[in-house]
C-alpha cells in the first residue's frame, strides 16, 4: 500500500519569507500524481499544485513551487514570499493510475507571522 | 469555475434523526467523492460515484447511505448516526475517477448529539 509521509506536524515562517514544507512517499509504482492541497482555517481544501510523475520538470505556480525528486520518492513544497493568507494545513496527496483514491499524508500546520 | 457546493454548511442531529447531506457540481466532473475529517486529520474517503454508479465504498456503515441522482448531484442519507460520526464531510469531485484532479466543497460540519 502507499504511503504519504509529512515530517513537520507544525511550521512557522515570517511574512515574505520563503518556507518549505516536505513529503515523502513510498510506492512500487513508476506512474502516479502527486499533489499539495491547502487547507485554510475556513476549511475549503484547495488544490495548490499538481505533479505527474512522469515529467521531471518541477511543477510551478505563482509563489509555489514543488522540488520532486523521483529517485528519492521526496515531493516538497516551497512557498516564496509567503503571505499570512498561507497560513492553512496542507496535506501532500499521492494517486497511483487507475481508479486508486488518494492517500493523503497527515498534514502539515503552517503559521505566517507579520 | 471548479465550484463544488455543499449544503448545509453546518447540521445538528439526534442519533435517531434521519437527514441528507447535498454536493452540487457543475463543472462536467463525471466522478464524485465523499470523505469524512475529524479536526487535524487528514480527510478519508468514504466513496466514490463514477458515471453515476458506485464505484468504490470504502468499508462505511450503513448508516451512511450514498445516492447520485444524476451527474451533478451527490446526496448522503444519514440515518442513526453516533456521536463518534461528528465531523466535517467533504464532498469534491473530478473529470474522471482516473488521474485527474480533485476538486472539494467547503464541507458541512456535523454534529451528532
Amino acid at each position: 500500500a502507499q504511503t504519504v509521509t509529512q515530517s513537520q506536524p507544525e511550521m512557522s515562517v515570517q511574512e515574505a519569507e520563503t518556507v518549505t514544507l516536505s513529503c515523502t512517499y513510498d510506492t512500487s509504482e513508476s506512474n502516479y500524481y502527486l499533489f499539495w492541497y491547502k487547507q485554510p482555517p475556513s476549511r475549503q481544501m484547495i488544490l495548490v499544485i499538481r505533479q505527474e510523475a512522469y515529467k521531471q520538470q518541477n511543477a510551478t505556480e505563482n509563489r509555489f513551487s514543488v522540488n520532486f525528486q523521483k529517485a528519492a520518492k521526496s515531493f516538497s513544497l516551497k512557498i516564496s514570499d509567503s503571505q499570512l493568507g498561507d497560513t492553512a494545513m496542507y496535506f501532500c496527496a499521492f494517486m497511483k493510475q487507475g481508479n486508486t483514491p488518494l492517500v493523503f499524508g497527515k498534514g502539515t500546520r503552517l503559521s505566517v507571522i507579520a | 469555475d471548479t465550484e463544488v457546493t455543499q449544503t448545509p454548511k453546518h447540521l445538528v442531529m439526534g442519533m435517531t434523526n434521519k437527514k441528507s447531506l447535498k454536493c452540487e457540481q457543475h463543472m462536467g466532473h463525471r466522478a464524485m467523492y465523499w470523505y469524512k475529517q475529524k479536526a487535524k486529520k487528514p480527510p478519508e474517503l468514504m466513496f466514490v460515484y463514477s458515471y453515476e454508479k458506485l464505484s468504490i465504498n470504502e468499508s462505511v456503515p450503513s448508516r451512511f447511505s450514498p445516492e447520485c441522482p444524476n451527474s451533478s448531484l451527490l446526496n448522503l442519507h444519514l440515518h442513526a448516526l453516533q456521536p463518534e460520526d461528528s465531523a466535517l464531510y467533504l464532498c469534491a469531485s473530478s473529470l474522471y475517477a482516473v488521474q485527474e484532479t480533485q476538486y472539494f466543497g467547503p464541507g458541512t460540519r456535523l454534529l451528532v448529539l
